[in-house]
């Protein structure tokens, strides 16, 4: 079975400053590996995703998350924080053969001071 | 449609009555998701079609839960003598057959249970 852990109920940064959103997975098979992103009020967005391509991806936003394998960790990261960035982000997991629904993280909430 | 659609957007019933929550998934879309966000929790999964048929509906919480799906597009979930651990957001989504770009989620429907 998969999960999910995301460390940190809530990060605070300041404008500006690196955002780093920790998110560690288990699985028993090769996964793929998701971050949402979800603003007061609205559904989930999909940030970025792995799929056994290039371990770095980048996705929207200026968002980009490093797949290690060997620590398990899919960790979601942008040099420069905007206020616009203030949301809820969640991290997935599924095995990679598809056909089975995404187990997500319980979120973090990312604020960014002025 | 353009998006995943769910109504109604917010709903307040009394404890013991019987709620339907409706998905319509973009079209074209042959899986469809449902997961309940209560706050803190991140999102529970419920159940998932393919098509019409659930392969998995093993995150339902009690009998009183059920869904279905017909036509291979709208999706109604039904909750039958509502208490009041049942408020949280329900969310729908929908993705390609096996789910593998990721889901398109609507804006949920809130529950209020009172």
């Amino acid at each position: 079975a998969q999960s999910v852990t995301q460390l940190g109920s809530h990060v605070s940064v300041s404008e500006g400053a690196l955002v780093l959103l920790r998110c560690n997975y288990s699985s028993s098979v090769p996964p793929y590996l998701f971050w949402y992103v979800q603003y007061p009020n609205q559904g989930l967005q999909l940030l970025l995703k792995y799929t056994s391509a290039a371990t770095l991806v980048k996705g929207i936003n200026g968002f980009e998350a490093e797949f290690k394998k060997s620590e398990t960790s899919f960790h979601l990261t942008k040099p420069s924080a905007h206020m616009s960035d203030a949301a809820e982000y969640f991290c997935a997991v599924s095995r990679n053969s598809g056909n089975t629904p995404l187990v997500f993280g319980k979120g973090t909430r990312l604020s960014v001071i002025a | 449609g353009a998006g995943v659609s769910q109504s109604p957007s917010n709903k307040v019933t009394e404890k013991g009555k019987d709620v339907e929550l409706r998905c319509d998934p973009i079209s074209g879309h042959t899986a469809l998701y449902w997961y309940r966000q209560s706050l803190g929790q991140g999102l529970e999964f419920l159940i998932y079609f393919q098509g019409n048929s659930a392969p998995d509906k093993s995150g339902l919480p009690s009998d009183r839960f059920s869904a279905e799906r017909t036509g291979g597009s709208v999706s109604t979930l039904t909750i039958q003598r509502t208490q009041q651990e049942d408020s949280a957001v329900y969310l729908c989504a929908s993705s390609l057959a096996g789910g593998v770009e990721g889901y398109t989620f609507g804006s949920g429907t809130r529950l209020t249970v009172v």
